[in-house]
């Protein structure tokens, strides 16, 4: 199993431009979520979802949106980046909410 | 929502020498996680501790939920042990069930 992947690993943006984070896994785990990470601080969770069809918001889900269209994927879209919204992205998955949750490799957003 | 708070914020050792990284929490929990993050980033799950003791090889964890804390040990720590080490509470009536991670404990294992 390749477990959680996550692409691309750094992306660099112009304020206002759009794009899309990538996640998959590949366990058959219902529950996905993206957070997000800055300097000295813990993960902040920006979108959920506890099985294919149904997302909801997290602590921090503006300039964010999410859909999930199968059980393995859930892309995170920014509509129009911010340089607020320079971080590292990460994905996890675990079997359900009240599971053990299980990594993606991150994505290092750069917002100029 | 629960408040989460890790100590001590950095930790330097000595290679061979234990530590022991506290979480509190500020309201009851239903599950509690450790995870580690290494120096290159990547995020590994250590344990999954609701209640209780749980040892896997020289790290073991014990959560007294009653008392509102966590513990994760670390003996005879090596170079590999470095980085930063969270602990994610969970209230499944609270912040809509999901995690809530802590500001974590960087930890630096020196040869």
């Amino acid at each position: 199993n390749a477990g959680v992947t996550q692409t691309p690993k750094f992306q660099v943006l112009k304020t206002g431009q759009s794009m899309t984070l990538q996640c998959a896994q590949d366990m058959n785990h219902e529950y996905m979520s993206w957070y997000r990470q800055d300097p000295g601080m813990g993960l902040r969770l920006i979108h959920y979802s506890v099985g294919a069809g149904i997302t909801d918001q997290g602590e921090v889900p503006n300039g964010y949106n999410v859909s999930r269209s199968t059980t393995e994927d859930f892309p995170l879209r920014l509509l129009s980046a911010a340089p607020s919204q320079t971080s590292v992205y990460f994905c996890a998955s675990s079997y359900s909410m009240f599971y053990e949750q299980y990594f993606g490799p991150g994505t290092r957003l750069t917002v100029t | 929502g629960i408040q989460v708070e890790q100590s001590p914020p950095d930790l330097i050792l000595q290679e061979g020498a234990n530590s022991t990284l506290r979480c509190n929490f500020s309201d009851s929990v239903n599950n509690l996680q450790w995870f580690h993050q290494n120096p290159w980033g990547q995020l590994i799950n250590l344990f999954y501790i609701p209640s209780g003791t749980k040892q896997n090889g020289r790290l073991s964890a014990t959560t007294v939920a009653t008392e509102r804390y966590s513990l994760l040990y670390i003996s005879s720590s090596q170079t590999t042990d470095s980085g930063v080490y969270f602990c994610a509470p969970q209230n499944y009536g609270g912040s809509q069930g999901n995690l809530i991670f802590g500001k974590g404990t960087k930890l630096s294992v020196k040869p």
